[in-house]
């Protein structure tokens, strides 16, 4: 069983469809990450979350939802996309958020928005 | 100036070849630095942490030089499966959340 898993793997959806993306972490960490993943871009961190509350959100437009429930289980909900949202979306995890610990990623959510 | 830059390549080498990379950070008060590679259509795993010493392991060697603020990546020999993106990571001491990635630097090992 990989340490970070996520699903769906490939998504297609329209601007007006509601979906969801879930991220499961088995490495007993405690702070879980969404992270976006452009063409030419670096990594854009999202949201991160601690011991469950949410310490970094990052001007992320509100048509982007996380959620965690509990410490293994991180979700990004998605609202009224637009197509300039397609793009990879990667969960994280590590132990503590002040840089120090290993990132490990799940393999990434490809969204596609028409 | 951008927080972490680095040429994003492509390198194109042939196997057998020494190719190195430099990362440049702009936050002077930044403690820690990564080497994370990212295969084509794959999620980003860590290569190596940077050491004030320098460190080795096996054909790949990461460096730092604080005063010129960038640190540098070395691959000897390289093989086709060194073929990647390598990322550079700062952890710039600011912030909840201080860890800063850069572009990625493109590989490409020709047989």
């Amino acid at each position: 069983e990989t340490g970070v898993t996520q699903t769906p793997r490939h998504l297609v959806m329209g601007m007006t469809n509601k979906k969801s993306l879930k991220c499961e972490q088995h490495l007993g960490h405690n702070a879980m990450y969404w992270y976006k993943q452009s063409a030419k871009k670096p990594l854009e961190l999202m949201f991160v979350y601690s011991l469950e509350e949410r310490v970094e959100n990052n001007s992320v437009p509100s048509r982007f939802s996380p959620e965690c429930p509990n410490s293994s289980h991180l979700f990004l909900h998605l609202h009224t996309l637009q197509p300039e949202d397609s793009a990879l979306y990667l969960c994280a995890s590590s132990q503590g958020t002040r840089g120090h610990g290993e990132l490990f990623f799940g393999e990434g959510s490809r969204l596609t928005v028409l | 100036r951008k927080e972490v830059e680095q040429d994003p390549g492509p390198f194109n080498v042939p196997e057998g070849a020494t190719v190195a990379f430099n990362c440049t950070y702009s936050n002077s008060a930044s403690q820690s630095f990564f080497w994370y590679r990212q295969d084509c259509r794959k999620e980003p795993k860590l290569l190596m942490s940077v050491y004030s010493s320098g460190n080795e392991d096996g054909r790949f060697t990461a460096q730092l030089n604080r005063a010129s603020q960038y640190i540098s990546l070395l691959i000897r020999d390289s093989k086709l499966s060194d073929s990647a993106t390598y990322l550079c990571v700062v952890n710039t001491m600011a912030g909840n959340t201080p860890l800063v990635f850069g572009k990625g630097t493109r590989l490409s090992v020709i047989a």
